[in-house]
C-alpha cells in the first residue's frame, strides 16, 4: 500500500525556516517523480515544487523559487522541503504527492500544517 | 502562472448529471493532454479522479469522466451519488517553465 506521510510543520516567524519531510512507503521511491503542493486555510490547491527520481531535476512556483528547495534521499525514503525566508502568505497545509502517472498526483499524503506568524 | 477559471459551485439531485468546467490558456490546457481533476473531501487530502483528460485511475467509478475541448476540460458526473459532494480541482501541464497549474476549485453540492 502506498504510503505518504508529511511531518516538519509548526509555527515559524517571519522570515524563519523550516524544513519538511515525506516519508514513503509502499514503493520503490526512486522510479518516481515527487511533487509538494500547498493549500492554505479555506483557499484552493497551488503546486510547489518537484523532484525527478534519480534527483537530477527540480522544478519551482515562482512564488517560491530561491526561497524553497526541494531533495530526497531515495536511501531513506524521504522527499524533503527546505523552506526559507518564510512569509505570512506561505501560511498552508502542505502535501506531499507522488507523480505516479503522467503530468498528475496519484497518491498524496495527508498534509502538514506551516503557520508563519509573529 | 494563474490558476484555471473553474464556476465556484455546481449542484444536482441525487442520480442527476453536473458538469464542470476548467478554463485556461493555449499554454497549458489547450497545449496539452494533460489534464487532470481532484477530489477532495472536507479536512481531507486530495484524491486524483481523471489524468491525461479521460482516463481514470483503478478504482474510480466510471460515472467520473472527462474531456476537453480547445483551452476549457470538462469533469462530468454522472448518476451524482451523497458521497460526491466534495471539492473538485482542475490542473494543467502547463511546460518546461511553469510546470503545473491548478483551477480555482469547485463545490459540488448533492441537493
Amino acid at each position: 500500500e502506498v504510503q505518504l506521510v508529511e511531518s516538519g510543520g509548526g509555527l515559524v516567524q517571519p522570515g524563519g525556516s523550516l524544513r519538511l519531510s515525506c516519508a514513503a512507503s509502499g514503493f520503490t521511491l526512486s522510479s518516481y517523480w515527487m511533487h509538494w503542493a500547498r493549500q492554505a486555510p479555506g483557499k484552493g490547491l497551488v503546486w510547489v515544487s518537484h523532484i525527478k527520481g534519480d534527483g537530477t531535476s527540480t522544478g519551482y512556483a515562482d512564488s517560491v523559487k530561491g526561497r524553497f528547495t526541494i531533495s530526497r534521499d531515495n536511501a531513506k525514503n524521504t522527499v524533503y522541503l527546505q523552506m526559507n525566508s518564510l512569509r505570512a502568505e506561505d501560511t498552508a497545509v502542505y502535501y506531499c504527492a507522488r507523480g505516479g502517472v503522467p503530468a498528475s498526483l496519484d497518491y498524496w499524503g495527508q498534509g502538514t500544517l506551516v503557520t508563519v506568524s509573529s | 502562472q494563474s490558476a484555471l477559471t473553474q464556476p465556484p459551485s455546481a449542484s444536482g439531485s441525487p442520480g442527476q448529471s453536473v458538469t464542470i468546467s476548467c478554463t485556461g490558456t493555449s499554454g497549458d490546457v489547450g497545449g496539452y493532454d494533460y489534464v487532470s481533476w481532484y477530489q477532495q473531501h472536507p479536512g481531507k487530502a486530495p484524491k486524483l479522479m481523471i489524468y491525461e483528460v479521460n482516463k481514470r485511475p483503478s478504482g474510480v467509478p466510471d460515472r467520473f469522466s472527462g474531456s476537453k475541448s480547445g483551452n476549457t476540460a470538462s469533469l462530468t458526473v454522472s448518476g451524482l451519488q451523497a458521497e460526491d459532494e466534495a471539492d473538485y480541482y482542475c490542473s494543467s501541464y502547463a511546460g518546461s517553465n511553469n510546470f503545473y497549474v491548478f483551477g480555482t476549485g469547485t463545490k459540488v453540492t448533492v441537493l
